[in-house]
């Protein structure tokens, strides 16, 4: 059973404040890790795929890092807007899994207070 | 373009009762999954379609669980004799091809609650 971890569950921050989560994922036979954004009654949103160690992307006020050594990857967002109030859900992909379907992190649940 | 596309949007049904939930994905995408999220549960794989290859089930919790992807394209998730258990978010997402760095795209999803 793969183990995806994200921390914190929830989270809640005041517009302007820059805030981090975690993601953590089994560090041996790793293939990529996607990031998404899931508002409520809405389709999740895909932000980042990761395949690289060290790999760095950015979309906007958002960012992410991963360490595929160590099993982890941060998500970023700069100045915190109350639109960027969502669950942000990590995803692994197994290096072996043959169909790359995503294995899921309980998600963090931002909220951003005007 | 168009996203990918789920009916119905919300479904009540009644235990016992069959339900049948239909995606519509990208057109051009090879690869289909389905995964639904249980209430107080993360998403959680239930299948995987990709081209003309046998499915990969090893998701679906039940035998009452079955779908099937016609043409290569439109899928139907089939649940039997709905259990309360079943009530969840079921979401269907589609990608390019096979590549794990392939985004997958993801419908709004049904909401399906067994009473």
């Amino acid at each position: 059973i793969l183990n995806v971890e994200q921390s914190p569950q929830s989270l809640h921050v005041q517009e302007g404040d820059s805030t981090n989560f975690t993601c953590s994922f089994p560090s041996s036979n790793f293939y990529a890790l996607h990031w998404y954004r899931w508002e409520t009654a809405k389709s999740p949103e895909a932000l980042f795929v990761m395949t690289l160690n060290g790999d760095e992307k950015k979309k906007g006020r958002i960012s992410a890092t991963l360490n595929t050594k160590e099993g982890y990857s941060y998500l970023y967002i700069k100045g915190s807007q109350p639109e960027d109030s969502a669950t942000y859900l990590c995803a692994f992909i197994l290096g072996s899994n043959a169909g790359n379907m995503l294995t899921f992190g309980g998600g963090t649940r931002l909220m951003v207070k005007p | 373009g168009a996203g990918v596309s789920q009916s119905p949007s919300n479904k009540v049904t009644e235990k016992g009762k069959d339900v049948e939930l239909r995606c519509d994905p990208i057109s051009g995408h090879t690869a289909l999954y389905w995964y639904r999220q249980s209430l107080g549960q993360g998403l959680e794989f239930l299948i995987y379609f990709q081209g003309n290859s046998a499915p990969d089930k090893s998701g679906l919790p039940s035998d009452r669980f079955s779908a099937e992807r016609t043409g290569g394209s439109v899928s139907t998730l089939t649940i039997q004799r709905t259990q309360q258990e079943d009530s969840a978010v079921y979401l269907c997402a589609s990608s390019s091809s096979r590549g794990g760095g392939k985004t997958q795209y993801f419908g709004p999803g049904t909401r399906l609650l067994v009473l």
